[in-house]
């Protein structure tokens, strides 16, 4: 198994610009998640999805849309890139939700908005 | 909504000694507590987790102790080792983690 797999790896953007943070895991999981993870900070959920066609938001979801078509993939969109976005972007999933099951996380993708 | 305090933020520890991070929480309905280990410019990885009807766990070097009653758990690393330098981060789940802030442990030979 690959696991959670995330691409690009990094990526410059300008400010205004958009983009879509590809996420992918082959593990069957129900549960996956997107965080971002600043500076010297920890890890602060932007949207999760409980399954295909359902997503919610976590605690700094502005700036930001999700969709979950399928159960491997989990895209996150950025619309009009700002300064307040340059962060490392994880996503994570999980079999079932995060009490009872292990979250496995990507390599993650280092954005920098210019 | 919860809220994951972790101190200290930096720890220096010379090899073989002992390490303690410790985290306190705010939700008394949280139920999870998993610590994850962060190397630098890697994705966390989880070391070690305790559910809320466990007040120890141990796992070789490292062990997880909670207090339900005082809302705080702590990790501990025995015998500590170079490459146990990391960013260590705690959570707690009632049903989405939320984590700490972080401890950069640097362990010198």
């Amino acid at each position: 198994n690959a696991g959670v797999t995330q691409t690009p790896k990094f990526r410059i953007l300008k400010i205004g610009q958009s983009m879509t943070l590809q996420c992918t895991q082959d593990m069957n999981h129900n549960y996956m998640y997107w965080y971002r993870q600043d500076p010297g900070m920890g890890l602060k959920l932007i949207y999760y999805s409980v399954g295909a066609g359902i997503t919610d938001k976590g605690e700094v979801p502005n700036g930001y849309n999700v969709s979950r078509s399928t159960t491997e993939d989990f895209p996150l969109r950025l619309e009009l890139a700002a300064p307040s976005q340059t962060s490392v972007y994880f996503c994570a999933s999980s079999r079932t939700s995060g009490n009872k099951e292990t979250q496995y996380f990507g390599p993650g993708t280092r954005l920098l908005v210019l | 909504g919860e809220n994951v305090e972790q101190h200290p933020s930096t720890l220096s520890v010379q090899e073989g000694d002992s390490a303690v991070i410790k985290c306190t929480y705010s939700d008394s309905a949280s139920n999870y507590f998993p610590w994850y280990k962060q190397e630098l410019g890697k994705r966390p990885q989880l070391i070690i987790d305790i559910r809320s009807n466990v007040g120890e766990k141990k796992d070789q070097r490292i062990a997880v102790t909670l207090n339900k009653t005082a809302k705080h758990f702590s990790l501990h690393i025995t015998e500590t080792q170079p490459e146990d330098s990391a960013v260590y981060f705690c959570a707690a789940s009632r049903a989405k983690l939320v984590f700490g802030t972080g401890t950069r442990l640097l362990v010198s030979p």
